[in-house]
């Protein structure tokens, strides 16, 4: 069974600093991974994603995750926060085998990142 | 990214009416769509995977007579929350799985329908 584990509600941080918003992951097979903001009253923005290749993934908005498999880790960084990257951010793996053809995503409980001027 | 519309943006109605809310496609056709539901502070639930032209494939313990949806194009699915009740208030989203064939497509989201039922 797939799971994935945001450990912190919460993180806070002051601008300019660099973030971690940390996800942990379980599934059966090759994991598929990714981020995902949700700003005030709106819909999720994509920021990135792992499939395959390199573990250093680079999304939007200066934005990166790294995958550790060891570890069961994909946590999502920045070297130097902003004030407008105040938002939730949900981890997602895909939770369906590669012969099923879905494509549906599990969800995370979020981590609301604070960043402070 | 892709661009995915929802509307209404947001709804009150009275317990026991229904509700319909639109999802479309905006830049593909898009084969397969997701409703999700999102409780307040809480993470996104899958609810169903709409697929054009099919009947929606419903995960466990939504109901699919309360919860109506068609596919009926390739860029536009609607989910009609059926003799809503209050607990039915919650954030409702779509997804639109992307154009590519590549087993880990991405899904794009709509801004979501907030519904109120009194």
């Amino acid at each position: 069974a797939q799971s994935v584990a945001q450990p912190e509600d919460q993180v806070n941080v002051a601008e300019g600093n660099p973030l971690t918003v940390k996800c942990t992951y379980s599934v059966s097979g090759n994991p598929y991974l990714f981020w995902y903001v949700q700003y005030p009253n709106r819909g999720l923005q994509f920021l990135l994603k792992y499939i395959t290749g390199d573990n250093l993934v680079k999304g939007s908005y200066g934005f990166e995750a790294e995958f550790n498999k060891s570890q069961t880790s994909f946590h999502l960084k920045k070297p130097s926060a902003l004030v407008s990257d105040s938002a939730l951010y949900f981890c997602a793996v895909r939770d369906m085998p590669e012969e099923d053809g879905a494509n549906n995503l599990f969800f995370g409980t979020g981590t609301r990142l604070t960043v402070i001027p | 990214g892709a661009v995915v519309s929802q509307h209404p943006s947001w709804v009150i109605c009275k317990s026991g009416t229904s509700v319909k809310i639109e999802c479309r496609s905006l830049d593909f056709q898009a084969t397969t769509m997701f409703w999700y539901r999102q409780f307040p502070k809480q993470s996104l639930m899958l609810m169903a995977t709409s697929n054009e032209g099919s009947k929606a494939t419903y995960e466990q313990g939504v109901e699919k007579d309360k919860f109506l949806i068609n596919h009926a194009s390739l860029t536009l699915s609607t989910l009609t929350v059926t003799s809503a009740h209050p607990e039915d208030s919650s954030f409702y989203i779509c997804s639109v799985l992307g154009p590519g064939q590549g087993i880990g497509e991405t899904q794009y989201f709509g801004p979501g329908t907030r519904l109120l039922v009194l």
